[in-house]
């Protein structure tokens, strides 16, 4: 069975900070990791995945994440935070078969606040 | 482009009732999947389809059930409301198959509220 855990239910930083989401994966297969992101009242939007090749992968708005097999982690950053970076943050993994690739597994999300 | 279309976006229920939630996707996705979003608890797996006639469960699946005549259509419906269904409900779908990445589309939501 996979699972995921966000580290941190709430992060706040400040404007132009550096914003890191943390997420730390389980797997017994090589999966396919996913950062959505989710703005009031909307449904969830991709950010990022990676699926194989480079760990490190760049997405929208700015953010990217790196896959560390070795930490089984696939932590989110974007150097420089906007006031529009407000939104709550969900990771999720899922495994390669084609048959339940689409399954994800998500973890209970990351609110993030950007002050002034 | 519509993309995935969920109704209604906002409903209220008593305890008992039956109702059934509405999911469309104009992708010709073969996956569909039903989703609730609970607070502190991130979005939990409650059924999902692989295509036109099959179905099956999820993490969370009591209380609900789910068909699939069309790749387009992919309703969930509940039995006998109870306060514990209280949530918002998110049907996503995904390209299916050989290449599949498993980037999952969202629809924007239903909340129900159970009385």
């Amino acid at each position: 069975a996979q699972s995921v855990t966000q580290l941190g239910s709430h992060v706040s930083v400040s404007e132009g900070a550096l914003v890191l989401l943390r997420c730390n994966y389980s797997s017994s297969v090589p999966p396919y990791l996913f950062w959505y992101v989710q703005y009031p009242n909307q449904g969830l939007q991709l950010l990022l995945k990676y699926t194989t090749g480079a760990t490190l992968v760049k997405g929208i708005n700015g953010f990217e994440a790196e896959f560390k097999k070795s930490e089984t982690s696939f932590h989110l950053t974007k150097p420089s935070a906007h006031m529009s970076d407000a939104a709550e943050y969900f990771c999720a993994v899922s495994d390669r078969a084609a048959g339940t690739a689409s399954k994800l597994t998500f973890g209970t999300g990351t609110r993030l606040q950007v002050t002034l | 482009n519509a993309g995935v279309t969920q109704t209604p976006k906002f409903q209220v229920l008593k305890t008992g009732q039956s109702m059934t939630l509405q999911c469309a996707q104009d992708m010709n996705h073969e996956y569909m999947s039903w989703y609730r979003q609970d607070p502190g608890m991130g979005l939990r797996l409650i059924h999902y389809s692989v295509g036109a006639g099959i179905t099956d469960q999820g993490e969370v699946p009591n209380g609900y059930n789910v068909s699939r005549s069309t790749t387009e259509d992919f309703p969930l419906r509940l039995l006998s409301a109870a306060p514990s269904q209280t949530s918002v409900y998110f049907c996503a779908s995904s390209f299916s198959g050989t290449g599949n990445t498993g980037e999952l589309f969202f629809g924007e939501g239903s909340r129900l509220t159970v009385l």
